[in-house]
């Protein structure tokens, strides 16, 4: 079964530059999670969707994130403009549920670097 | 605020030795513990989880073991093995906040042969 796919896989752009990272979910998860990991700051949760709609984007760090889940299979996380300081691996994961007793199942992580 | 602090960093330990990792939480009302695995260039994975029912919960050769009058649990790795060596995070959340974890800073683990 397929897991977490996101893409791409590795983002290298340019400080002032719109980037967007793209994720779909397991099938049939009904919520996902974005998150952004860095060694400074460890394991970051920026904003989670239930059934489709923003819950909590308390983590987003400043108006240059937004995040958007058109549909079930599908969202983004788009920075802009990006600077070098969102240079980070950004992860997606996605769970069945809410409820704490869902485990999150993560996609192996986009690696963007801004120079 | 660093809500769920992680000790040590890094760790190394030889083959067949335990490994031990601590955490220690601030917020009262978190009331689930996962920890979870992470191999280079992978995302997180869900390793094994406690509830403050219990004081242990062991699965293979890993154990959590949770204080909570310390506000403290940590992971237990027995007869450790170089496939072990990875980054374990523990974390925490609430019941009422569901999914929302809250994660430690990790701890690389280095097992040698």
């Amino acid at each position: 079964d397929a897991g977490v796919i996101q893409s791409p896989r590795h983002e290298v752009t340019e400080m002032g530059q719109e980037v967007t990272l793209r994720c779909k979910p397991i099938s049939g998860h009904n919520s996902l999670f974005w998150y952004r990991q860095t060694m400074m700051r460890g394991l970051e949760l920026l904003i989670y969707f239930n059934n489709n709609v923003p819950i909590d984007d308390s983590g987003m760090p400043e108006d240059r994130f937004s995040a958007k889940m058109p549909n079930a299979s599908f969202s983004t996380l788009k920075i802009q403009p990006s600077e070098p300081r969102d240079s980070a691996v950004y992860f997606c994961a996605s769970s069945a549920g809410l409820a704490f007793s869902y485990e999150q199942y993560f996609g192996p992580g986009t690696r963007l670097t801004v120079t | 605020q660093q809500q769920v602090k992680q000790s040590p960093q890094s760790l190394i330990v030889q083959k067949g030795g335990i490994s031990i990792i601590n955490c220690a939480y601030e917020n009262t009302a978190f009331d689930y513990f996962p920890w979870y695995q992470q191999f280079p260039g992978k995302g997180p994975a869900l390793l094994i989880a406690i509830r403050p029912d219990v004081s242990e919960k062991k699965e293979g050769r890993f154990t959590i073991s949770f204080n909570k009058s310390a506000k403290q649990f940590s992971l237990h790795i027995m007869d450790s093995q170089p496939g072990d060596s990875a980054t374990y995070f523990c974390a925490a959340s609430t019941v009422a906040a569901g999914n929302k974890l809250t994660f430690g800073g990790g701890t690389r683990v280095l097992v040698k042969p």
